[in-house]
Order: structure tokens, then sequence, then C-alpha cells
């Protein structure tokens, strides 16, 4: 089994929302990724959680937060979104962060 | 700086025929390659995946070849099936700063 899941599927937000994306596997993954995707584009790491901790961050704009509450959820904290961050947010696993990635389905985000 | 490049942006091929994708890179210092296939809207699936010690690794239709020299590889599809039709990112993986960077994508056509 190499299902990870996602919620929501879509999320429409205005610029003053505060919402949050989900991520879950129970493959006893140690190693939760966020990814963002634009359209026509390559997938673009955002954040890597190893063992819970975060290992990775892109440089990424303080409006998005991610948390790792524990070994099998990733979230990811929006808040303050720009119309620019539009865009389909992929969560993804693997056993280590040397492992095959495995991803999930994605959440479309629309920010008005 | 586009590390994984696939020159070609779309690829059409009659079922029953063979697809071969191609992808090039530039840092030498990737340890593993992978290809995805992706539906739209959905989450990139894993296919199959090649170390950089090896040239060839094949599971069912799916063959990957690696020339380290051309810094090139290659995913080998057949028989093409109309299911194929998606598009497809190679990835390559370096062990030292543990990221996985995509290529541009190739949108895969299989035509009846």
């Amino acid at each position: 089994d190499t299902e990870v899941t996602q919620t929501p599927k879509h999320l429409v937000m205005g610029m003053t929302n505060k919402k949050s994306l989900k991520c879950e596997q129970h493959m006893g993954h140690r190693a939760m990724y966020w990814y963002k995707q634009k359209a026509k584009k390559p997938p673009e790491l955002m954040f890597v959680y190893s063992y819970e901790k975060l290992s990775i961050n892109e440089s990424v704009p303080s409006r998005f937060s991610p948390e790792c509450p524990n070994s099998s959820l990733l979230n990811l904290h929006l808040h303050a979104l720009q119309p620019e961050d539009s865009a389909l947010y992929l969560c993804a696993s693997s056993g280590t962060a040397t492992d095959t990635q495995y991803f999930g389905p994605g959440t479309r985000l629309t920010v008005l | 700086d586009q590390q994984v490049k696939q020159n070609s942006p779309s690829l059409s091929v009659q079922e029953g025929r063979i697809s071969i994708l191609n992808c090039d890179y530039t840092n030498s210092m990737f340890d593993y390659f992978l290809w995805y296939k992706k539906y739209p809207a959905e989450g990139p699936t894993f296919l199959i995946s090649i170390s950089s010690i090896k040239d060839k690794n094949e599971d069912g239709r799916f063959t990957v070849f690696l020339n380290k020299s051309a810094k090139h590889l290659s995913l080998h599809i057949v028989p093409s099936q109309p299911g194929d039709s998606a598009v497809y990112f190679c990835a390559a993986f370096n062990f030292g700063n543990e990221k996985l960077t995509f290529g541009t994508g190739t949108r895969l056509t299989i035509i009846p």
C-alpha cells in the first residue's frame, strides 16, 4: 500500500482567510514533504520533515507554515495568501529522506 | 538553473508501438533517477527508478536506460496503451542535499 491522502481536494480562500491543508500516510514512512505545482510546471519542493523534524525549508514565505504533529500527519497552515499562491499543493512521503517518494492526489488551492 | 530537462514537451505515439521519453541532466552528483506519471489534477505516480550505478532497469512494460557519460536517461514503454496518456516527469535525487529535482515534463498521447 503506497497511499498518501490529502484533504481537502479543492479549497477556495480569500486573502484574509486562515486555512489548513492536511496530509496523512500509514505506511510507517518517516519523511514527509510539501510541494507546490503551478500549471504546466514541475513540482517544486517547499518543506521536508524527517522524523517529525523540519529538515528542509526552501525559503518559503512565512504565510505558509508547516506542522508535523506525528509521524503519520503533515499539515500546511495558510494565512494571508496571495492570488499567485494558487496552485496544486502536493504532499509526499518516503521511508526515509533518501527513499522513493510517493505522492498524494494534491489539494487544488485557489486564492481570490 | 534547470538541472533536469525534458526537451520534448509533447509526444504522440500509435497504440501498440514503443514510446520513448527522454531526459537530460547537468548535475553529475545525482544518485538515482525516477520516472513519475501524472494525470491532470492528480499527484505524480511513481513508475520506475534506476540507481546511478546501473544502466538499465526493467519493470513490465517500462524500461529505464541511463547513460551516465551523456547525462541522459530514457523511459521506454512497450507496447504503448491508451491509459499511458499522461504527463511524464523524470526526477533526480541527490543523497547529499536529500532533494528530488523534477524535469519539466513530457505530455504523452497514445493514439488508438
